[in-house]
């Protein structure tokens, strides 16, 4: 258990529609980084929060967007879904990642299965 | 460009011992990590190298050489229970200077344990 929880598990859709997916951060955690895995792939980064603003995103087009709140929980939005968007989306918390705390990790949330049909 | 790799799959046999490679071209390098993840789960932290050498957990060590840009993961007196797929990834700079990374993966080594 790492204290990463994410909302909700399974989630189905149809293109063109939008989706919203939650994750709670471990406790003390102020970064949470979102990752998008398809079948038999690795996770591929889309984006990270720190402080309510985004502070660094992948090759991930504009209508994948994202929320930080005040309490570190964060959200997910995808608009325009297509079928490549069926994916396990998993977010990750962890301290801020500075040159002098390298030696902390990213903790995972049991992820969300998203599958657009 | 980022770019990571690792076998697909490989099978061994409980009680053994197995060795899954992983090596990696990527701008910048801060540490690479190693993850297992069973089907269907989230990815859990197994180990954690910056230096190079050997860092050594349990059953569980991981080796790095930085100059080659390639580190291994070694399972020891394995259990049917290892059977899991085990992702590399590596902690590179979001911008430079920032003091912000990301995790670029690799796709994974599914490993199977056969009795």
């Amino acid at each position: 258990e790492t204290g990463v929880t994410q909302s909700p598990t399974h989630l189905i859709k149809t293109r063109g529609q939008q989706v919203t997916l939650r994750c709670s951060s471990q406790s003390g955690h102020n970064t949470v980084s979102w990752y998008q895995q398809a079948l038999g792939q690795g996770p591929q980064f889309i984006f990270q929060y720190y402080r309510e603003e985004e502070n660094g995103r992948g090759n991930f087009p504009p209508r994948f967007s994202g929320l930080q709140f005040p309490n570190y929980s964060s959200e997910l939005n995808v608009n325009a879904l297509e079928l490549d968007d069926s994916a396990l989306y998993l977010c990750a918390s962890s301290l801020l990642w500075t040159a002098s705390d390298s030696t902390d990790t990213q903790y995972f949330g049991p992820g969300t299965r998203l599958t657009v049909l | 460009g980022q770019n990571i790799d690792q076998p697909t799959e490989m099978t061994a046999t409980e009680g053994a011992i197995v060795q899954i490679n992983c090596t990696y071209q990527t701008s910048g390098f801060n540490g690479l990590f190693w993850y297992q993840q069973h089907a269907g789960e989230a990815p859990t932290f197994l180990s954690y190298n910056v230096l190079d050498g050997l860092e050594e957990k349990g059953r569980f060590s991981s080796f790095l050489s930085r100059s080659k840009g390639y580190s291994y993961l070694l399972l020891k007196e394995l259990q049917m229970k290892d059977s899991a797929s085990y992702l590399c990834a590596v902690r590179d700079p979001l911008y430079s200077g920032a003091g912000s990374y990301q995790l670029t993966f690799g796709k994974g080594t599914k490993l199977s344990v056969i009795p």
